[in-house]
């Protein structure tokens, strides 16, 4: 079946100018994932939806930051005004409910801020 | 939050076990463990998760003391494409935000 997708795989960007990055979760996952991984680093924690609860938001870096999830599914991270700091890889990830189990990564979406 | 700590990089060869230890001193009662593989341009991908003593699967073993002060994913026999970035991850189960991922440690398997 279908996996994780994530758009646009690449970005290239102005530093000052608004980013949108997208995230598909595989049907039926109510629980999605946002993570930073900076160049040779580790995974950075953003934002996680788990079902109708609110998010929780305690990752994210600064009030730049914000992402939503429509009708459960779809999600969006948005980056206003990037700064050069924010060049990354972006990691979308899905799991079927709750925190402990498997979580299944989309291929991430690179993001250069020029 | 835990602390995680595990080697930069290892090599090996064809055909060897590969052990890689993951320290994580500040585990709490609620963590479990998880370990992830990583291969260049892609997402990580699950490889084996567990709790206390050892659990088996079909591609790793993943060993943790009483103390769950440390846990060791061992890798059986690996191949070349076996290649690639380990992560060492703990996690609250109640909790996405206490999620923590080790560094990662890059294995490089030669013939």
């Amino acid at each position: 079946g279908a996996g994780v997708s994530q758009s646009p795989s690449n970005k290239v960007t102005e530093k000052g100018k608004d980013v949108e990055l997208r995230c598909d979760p595989i049907s039926g996952h109510t629980a999605l994932y946002w993570y930073r991984q900076s160049l040779g680093q580790g995974l950075e924690f953003l934002i996680y939806f788990q079902g109708n609860s609110a998010p929780d938001k305690s990752g994210l870096p600064s009030d730049r930051f914000s992402a939503e999830r429509t009708g459960g599914s779809v999600s969006t991270l948005t980056i206003q005004r990037t700064q050069q700091e924010d060049s990354a890889v972006y990691l979308c990830a899905s799991s079927l409910s709750r925190t402990q189990e498997t979580q299944y990564f989309g291929p991430g979406t690179r993001l250069l801020v020029l | 939050l835990a602390k995680i700590t595990q080697p930069i990089s290892m090599d090996s060869y064809e055909g060897q076990e590969v052990n890689i230890t993951c320290s994580h001193n500040n585990i709490a009662t609620n963590d479990y463990i998880t370990w992830y593989q990583q291969f260049p341009s892609q997402g990580p991908r699950f490889i084996i998760q567990g709790y206390k003593t050892k659990v088996t699967n079909e591609v790793a073993s993943l060993f943790i003391p009483a103390d769950r002060k440390s846990s060791t994913l061992s890798l059986p026999r690996v191949s070349l494409s076996d290649t690639a970035v380990y992560y060492c991850l703990v996690g609250d189960i109640g909790s996405a935000s206490k999620i923590i991922f080790g560094s990662g440690t890059r294995l490089s398997i030669r013939p």
